[in-house]
């Protein structure tokens, strides 16, 4: 079975500061991962994916097989950076493209 | 080019009832996959389509089911509604080429059961 996990349901911090959304996933084979973001009023949208290992405005995510961790991260924080976050996983089974989604996380980020 | 788009975009219906939703894709996508959210549970998987084969299954129960068309556009449909169908249902499509399962989501339908 395929599971994500997002610890926190909610993460406030100020403007400028730091931000990391930390990710877990369980999956017994290779997984492809992916963060989402939902701004308000608009549809979920792909933010980045781990086999591109690109930067979309400013955020990075590294894929930890280790510790089965791939979590989001940026340096500075913007308001506009205000969203729902979610972690998703493909995992490919049975040939499918089935994205199981970890529970989210409301960033926001105070002037 | 067009975005996902689902019809319609708000529906409500009683217990007992069923539903049919709509989803056309983005032009040349032949993956559709539908996608239930609710506040308890999230965002949960319910089926692909692919070249009008249901290619992978969520754990949902059979009143749900779906179907693509020869254009690509999905439907999904609920019968014997309960009220714990209520949610926003998500489509996305993907071209599922090579090296890119990229989903794009549609805007949703948020269906409420009375």
């Amino acid at each position: 079975a395929q599971r994500v996990t997002q610890p926190e349901k909610l993460l406030s911090v100020f403007k400028g500061a730091p931000v990391e959304l930390k990710c877990n996933y369980s999956y017994s084979g290779s997984p492809e991962l992916f963060w989402y973001v939902q701004y308000s009023r608009q549809r979920l949208q792909l933010l980045l994916r781990h086999i591109s290992r690109e930067s979309i405005k400013g955020f990075t995510a590294d894929l930890n097989k280790g510790e089965t961790s791939f979590h989001l991260k940026k340096p500075f924080a913007q308001e506009e950076d205000s969203a729902m976050y979610y972690c998703a996983l493909s995992g490919y089974n049975n040939a499918g493209n089935m994205l199981t989604f970890g529970g989210g996380t409301r960033l926001m980020v105070k002037p | 080019k067009a975005g996902v788009t689902q019809t319609p975009r708000y529906l409500i219906k009683t217990r007992g009832q069923q539903v049919t939703l709509s989803c056309s894709p983005i032009s040349g996508h032949r993956s559709v996959s539908w996608y239930q959210q609710t506040p308890g549970q999230g965002l949960q998987f319910l089926f692909e389509y692919f070249s009008e084969t249901q290619r992978n299954k969520g754990n949902f129960p059979g009143r749900f089911s779906g179907r693509q068309f020869s254009n690509s556009r999905s439907e999904m449909n609920v019968s014997t509604l309960e009220l714990g169908d209520s949610a926003l249902y998500l489509c996305a499509s993907s071209s599922r080429t090579s090296g890119n399962n990229e989903q794009f989501f549609g805007p949703g339908t948020r269906l409420t059961v009375l």
